[in-house]
């Protein structure tokens, strides 16, 4: 059974900085890209980044390019987001999906993290 | 980048009935990369139909999807009551994907 699990959210100030995590099973992790999909509250999905099964090629949306960073450890079948000058428009629960930039859907989610930026 | 519009905004059915939910991109989505996911409140997103049409793994039959270039359709033919939910479709033929802004089917 394939299984993601977020962790790393919580409550940050504007500027500051967090790292999530998705941990996988289930599946061979270094076959598939992966990707982040945040929602912001009561509104709709929104792609954050990408990165393939061996983490040499990244992508990212216009919105946190420069300031947000994915990667993966494939010894340890987990993702990562590490999110850096973060901003109040950044509050948003985060998804890790299984699904690359283009060309398949995301057919696993994980259950989401929130990420709240406030002072 | 490809701008999705869904329709109706919400739209409030008794169980039983058929739902029609549309989705138009701004441009052509080749190869029908489309896909529709449901979401209940407090879960994550779940796949239902992608290739425009082909119904994911464990969907019910009731679930199903048409339409090419840039207008689709799901159709869920006899609502159920675990069908109450919203409904988002996605382009992801082309960076970035694209997800429509939802459509809530609510309980009349």
């Amino acid at each position: 059974e394939v299984q993601l699990l977020e962790s790393g959210g919580g409550l940050e100030q504007p500027g500051g900085s967090l790292r999530l995590s998705c941990a996988a099973s289930g599946f061979t992790f270094n076959n598939y890209a992966m990707s982040w999909v945040r929602q912001a509250p009561g509104k709709g999905l929104e792609w954050v980044s990408a990165i393939s099964g061996n983490g040499v090629n990244t992508h990212y949306a216009d919105s946190v390019k420069g300031r947000f960073t994915i990667s993966r450890d494939n010894s340890k079948n987990t993702l990562y987001l590490k999110m850096n000058s973060l901003r109040a428009e950044d509050t948003a629960v985060y998804f890790c999906a299984k699904g690359p930039l283009t060309g398949d859907p995301y057919d696993y989610w994980g259950q989401g993290t929130l990420v709240t930026v406030s002072s | 980048e490809i701008v999705l519009t869904q329709s109706p905004g919400t739209l409030s059915l008794s169980p039983g009935e058929r739902a029609p939910l549309s989705c138009r991109a701004s441009q052509s989505v080749g190869r029908n990369y489309l896909a529709w996911y449901q979401q209940k409140p407090g879960q994550a997103p779940r796949l239902l139909i992608y290739g425009a049409s082909i119904r994911a793994t464990g969907i019910p039959e009731r679930f199903s999807g048409s339409g090419s270039g840039t207008d689709f359709t799901l159709t869920i033919s006899r609502l159920e009551p675990e069908d109450f939910a919203v409904y988002y479709c996605q382009q992801y033929v082309t960076s970035p994907q694209t997800f429509g802004q939802g459509t809530k089917v609510e309980i009349k």
